[in-house]
C-alpha cells in the first residue's frame, strides 16, 4: 500500500535555484495538501487542492506555486528558493468529506537552500 | 494570535504514568484530528472527534471533545516508550467547502523507562 509518496526525499538547493516537489496519491481522493513544518511553527499550509485542475493558497503561499493536472499528482514548485524556504514539505491527501475526512501524509521532504 | 492552542509544548514522564495533551481553538470546530510523529517520519492518523462531547478510544489512547466544540484532550494511561513522540491536533474550521486543516504546534512527548 503506497498511500502518499513524495520525491524527492532530501534536496540540497543554493540560492536562487528552482526545483519541484512530487506528491503522488493513489486513494482516488479529491483533495491534496502541501505543508511545511518548522521548528516552534508546527505545520503550516502552503496550499492545497479540491480537485483536478484547482488550486488555492494557504496561509502561507508566498515563494511557492503549485499544479494538479492530474487527480494522483499534486506538485510543488519552488522558482528561485531562498534560505526562508530551507524546511520539511509534507504532502496530504483526503477524501474530502468531514465523515471520512482524515488527511493521510506522506513522509515528507527535506530541503535546505544554502 | 495562534487559532489552535496546544499545551503543554512539552511534557516527560516515567512509564507508567497517566498524561493528558490539551488542545483549544479560538474558532469553532467542526471536526478536531489528532495525529502522532515519530522524529523524522510522517503524521500518522490517531482519532478523529466531531460531536461535542464525544470520547474515542484507541488501546490506552483516549480523546474527548468537550460540549462547546472548542476544546479537545488526548489521555494517555499507563504511558509506555512506544508512546513517545510529538502529538499534533488539527483542526477543521472551515463549516463548509474547502475543507483543509489548521496544525497545532504539537506536544513532544518523553517517557523514560
Amino acid at each position: 500500500n503506497a498511500g502518499v509518496t513524495q520525491t524527492p526525499k532530501f534536496r540540497v538547493l543554493k540560492t536562487g535555484q528552482s526545483m519541484t516537489l512530487l506528491c503522488a496519491q493513489d486513494m482516488n481522493h479529491e483533495y491534496m495538501y502541501w505543508y511545511r513544518q518548522d521548528p516552534g511553527m508546527g505545520l503550516r499550509l502552503i496550499h492545497y487542492s479540491v480537485g483536478e485542475g484547482t488550486t488555492a493558497k494557504g496561509e502561507v503561499p508566498d515563494g511557492y506555486n503549485v499544479s494538479r493536472l492530474k487527480k494522483q499528482n499534486f506538485l510543488l514548485g519552488l522558482e528561485s528558493a531562498a534560505p526562508s524556504q530551507t524546511s520539511v514539505y509534507f504532502c496530504a491527501s483526503s477524501s474530502g468529506t468531514r465523515d471520512t475526512g482524515e488527511l493521510f501524509f506522506g513522509e515528507g521532504s527535506r530541503l535546505t537552500v544554502l | 494570535s495562534q487559532e489552535l492552542e496546544q499545551s503543554p509544548q512539552s511534557l516527560i514522564v516515567q512509564e507508567g504514568k497517566n498524561l493528558t495533551i490539551n488542545c483549544t481553538s479560538s474558532k469553532t470546530l467542526y471536526g478536531l484530528y489528532w495525529y502522532k510523529q515519530k522524529y523524522g517520519e510522517g503524521l500518522i492518523f490517531l482519532m478523529m472527534l466531531q460531536k461535542g462531547g464525544e470520547e474515542k478510544s484507541h488501546e490506552k489512547i483516549t480523546a474527548k471533545l468537550d460540549e462547546k466544540k472548542q476544546q479537545s484532550s488526548l489521555h494517555i494511561t499507563a504511558s509506555q516508550p512506544s508512546h513517545a513522540g510529538t502529538y499534533l491536533c488539527g483542526a477543521d474550521n472551515s463549516g463548509g467547502s474547502n475543507y483543509k486543516l489548521t496544525f497545532g504546534k504539537g506536544t513532544l512527548l518523553t517517557v523514560n523507562p
